[in-house]
């Protein structure tokens, strides 16, 4: 079955301090991966995403996720974390072609602490 | 360019009454989608729309959900008999022609509280 894990349900980070979310999927075949954020009372905002080629790819606001075909991962990192971060993070999966359904996981709570 | 929208932002609605969710999708775009997270689930795929046909719904949950998106422009969801299972984030994304891109672009989502 198709699925995403993201296996931390609430994470706090110190402002300054380095963050990973992690993200695993199982898939038929390789997806496109996506990470999305939601910040409060905002809608689905797209961070990064991976199609193909380079497997370390960068984002908005200084994300960037790393693609692992050996471990189906696809893990989120951002090297100085803002209390502007704070927020919930979404991985997701899709078929690689326009128009078909994504695949989410539950999601990660992300807390910043002063 | 206005992103995609949707209204309400909330409602509050009884069990057995009806409620309508709409979405107005990015200018241009033919693929509309709509999903749905449930408290504490993940958010999941309910149908999509290529201008104004249907091209999946396998994830609506029964008959008591109707979409329609009339004139390929915004959508409407109507859930009728409204269930306390109904309740929970209805999000609306919007995306390019198939030949267009991949992304989806999502709306602020409708909060459903059904008491």
């Amino acid at each position: 079955a198709q699925s995403v894990t993201q296996p931390d349900i609430h994470i706090t980070v110190s402002e300054g301090a380095s963050l990973e979310l992690r993200c695993n999927y199982s898939y038929g075949a390789t997806p496109y991966l996506f990470w999305y954020v939601q910040s409060p009372g905002q809608g689905l905002q797209l961070l990064l995403k991976y199609f193909s080629g380079d497997t370390l790819v960068q984002g908005i606001k200084g994300f960037e996720a790393e693609f692992k075909r050996s471990q189906s991962s696809f893990n989120l990192r951002k090297p100085s974390v803002h209390w502007s971060d704070a927020a919930e993070y979404f991985c997701a999966v899709g078929a690689r072609q326009a128009g078909t359904a994504l695949i989410f996981g539950k999601g990660t709570t992300l807390s910043v602490s002063s | 360019e206005a992103g995609v929208t949707q209204f309400p932002s909330h409602s509050v609605i009884e069990k057995g009454q009806t409620v309508t969710l709409r979405c107005d999708p990015i200018s241009g775009h033919d693929n509309l989608y709509w999903y749905r997270r449930v408290m504490g689930k993940e958010i999941k795929f309910l149908l999509h729309f290529v201008k104004e046909s249907k091209q999946d719904e396998s994830g609506m949950p029964n008959n008591r959900f109707l979409a329609e998106r009339t004139g390929g422009t915004y959508s409407t969801l109507k859930v009728q008999p409204a269930e306390l299972e109904d309740s929970g984030v209805y999000f609306c994304a919007s995306s390019p022609s198939l030949t267009g891109g991949i992304e989806q672009f999502f709306g602020p989502g409708t909060r459903l509280t059904v008491l």
